[in-house]
């Protein structure tokens, strides 16, 4: 069973909506990555995080998402106005330390309707 | 850049038989590699890694993966496998950058189907 924890494990918004998902990261974990997985099963990254600083994101993730950890709260992805495009599978990932494992939770599953 | 290939989309294997799943990847530089599985609606599992040292890793659930470099593959093997066994691989290659973490590049995934 996956300690990385996400919510919620599916949601289904309308064009335009805004989407928000959470991830609490494994226990003593810093480091935060977030993946799209489309249907095709190909990945996408995101964003990562070491502690609350952002490492590196892509302009997509940029412009259109949003995305933080904060201290003693879970990390957040939003989508601020979702497209069709945008429905696919959001992994968190954790790990130790920056160059270690990811370890992945179930995933939050949107679907833009 | 670096990049995973999984030539075979799909393979069917029947219950009990050996199966061998294989791994390409292109990468400048000694690689960190992963084998991930995704069961039906759920997320990626760690199945094993290889970091440099053994070339072949023993993972989870009699898993097994052989690293070569010269072959630039790491294939995932298994003796025997089991009806449990039905899901989608990954292949995943890591690249260590100070500045980005260990950002992982994904193989286009196989998709194991276990006959009875």
């Amino acid at each position: 069973n996956s300690k990385v924890i996400q919510t919620p494990r599916y949601l289904v918004k309308g064009q335009g909506q805004k989407a928000k998902m959470r991830c609490i990261p494994e226990k003593g974990h810093p480091v935060v990555f977030w993946y799209q997985q489309n249907k095709n099963n190909e990945f996408k990254f995101l964003i990562n995080f070491q502690n609350q600083e952002v490492l590196q994101q892509i302009d997509m993730t940029e412009k259109r998402f949003s995305a933080e950890c904060p201290s003693n709260s879970p990390c957040s992805l939003e989508i601020q106005s979702s497209e069709a495009g945008d429905s696919a599978l959001y992994l968190c990932a954790s790990s130790r330390y920056s160059g270690n494992t990811l370890y992945f939770g179930e995933g939050s599953r949107l679907i833009v309707v | 850049a670096q990049s995973v290939t999984q030539p075979d989309a799909r393979v069917t294997v029947s219950e009990g038989a050996s199966l061998q799943l294989r791994c390409k990847y292109s990468y400048f530089g000694t690689p960190y590699l992963f084998w991930y599985v995704q069961y039906p609606r759920q997320g990626l599992q760690l199945l094993l890694k290889y970091y440099p040292g053994d070339p072949v890793v023993q993972g989870v659930n009699g898993f097994e993966a052989e690293f070569s470099k010269s072959n630039s593959s790491f294939h995932l093997r298994k003796a025997s496998v089991h009806w449990s066994d039905w899901a989608v691989y990954f292949c995943a290659v890591s690249m260590i950058n100070n500045n980005a973490g260990a950002k992982l590049t994904f193989g286009g995934g196989t998709r194991l189907t276990v006959r009875p």
